[in-house]
């Protein structure tokens, strides 16, 4: 049973366009969420975080929406460039400090 | 630099043998994992250590076994018990777990091939 999914396996946008990415979960004892980057055959690397108590934190072009009600988190990457093209993985944790991660969005931005 | 090495990047196994994953943090963080990347699957976390001689069974932990007999090391061994062994292992440590955020870096990984 997965307790963080990412319906979405990709998506493609228009560099300096908004690229989207959601994040749904079913665990409501989670209260942290994070988002991570990952290039072909590299290490996954930490991007940005939210507290379960806070619905957005903003770091640079990267903010993350969470809407506690409808289980649902979102990365808002604004512009996009084409160096953000890699897979984005969205995590969470309880109490027990376990990161649990999505199956991960290719995002792939274009000239 | 500070960081987590992992040891080696590739590697082939043959069907029966066991190997030997190496996971080497300069951090002094007192945490470390393993986790495994699968096609479409996301990370999966095998095993985890929250301190020097003690670590504790992830979600797929069967076939896998580990140590941790320094704070900055933590090996993994792919027995010939694992089913599936072929995918991408990633290694990861963090300063505690607990306070906030368990931000987790990640070594650079290690692609294990059964042949």
């Amino acid at each position: 049973d997965q307790q963080v999914k990412q319906n979405s396996p990709s998506l493609s946008v228009q560099e300096g366009r908004i690229s989207i990415l959601n994040c749904d979960y079913t665990n409501s004892m989670f209260d942290y969420f994070l988002w991570y980057k990952k290039y072909p055959a590299e290490g996954p690397t930490f991007l940005i975080s939210i507290s379960s108590i806070k619905d957005k934190n903003e770091d640079g072009r990267f903010t993350v929406f969470l809407n506690k009600s409808a289980k649902h988190l979102s990365l808002h990457i604004v512009p996009s460039q084409p160096g953000d093209s890699a897979v984005y993985f969205c995590a969470a944790s309880d109490s027990s400090y376990k990161l649990i991660f999505g199956s991960g969005t290719r995002l792939l931005v274009r000239p | 630099d500070g960081g987590i090495t992992q040891s080696p990047k590739y590697l082939f196994r043959k069907e029966g043998q066991n190997v030997t994953l190496s996971c080497e943090q300069n951090l002094n963080h007192d945490a470390m994992y393993w986790y495994r990347q699968d096609p479409g699957q996301g990370l999966r976390l095998i095993y985890y250590s929250q301190i020097v001689n003690d670590f504790q069974k992830g979600d797929i932990a069967e076939g896998y076994s580990v140590s941790r007999e320094k704070k900055e090391s933590f090996p993994l061994t792919v027995t010939s018990a694992q089913k599936n062994p072929t995918a991408f292992y990633l290694c990861a440590s963090s300063i505690t777990m607990g306070g906030g955020a368990n931000v987790l870096t990640f070594g650079a990984g290690s692609r294990l091939t059964v042949l």
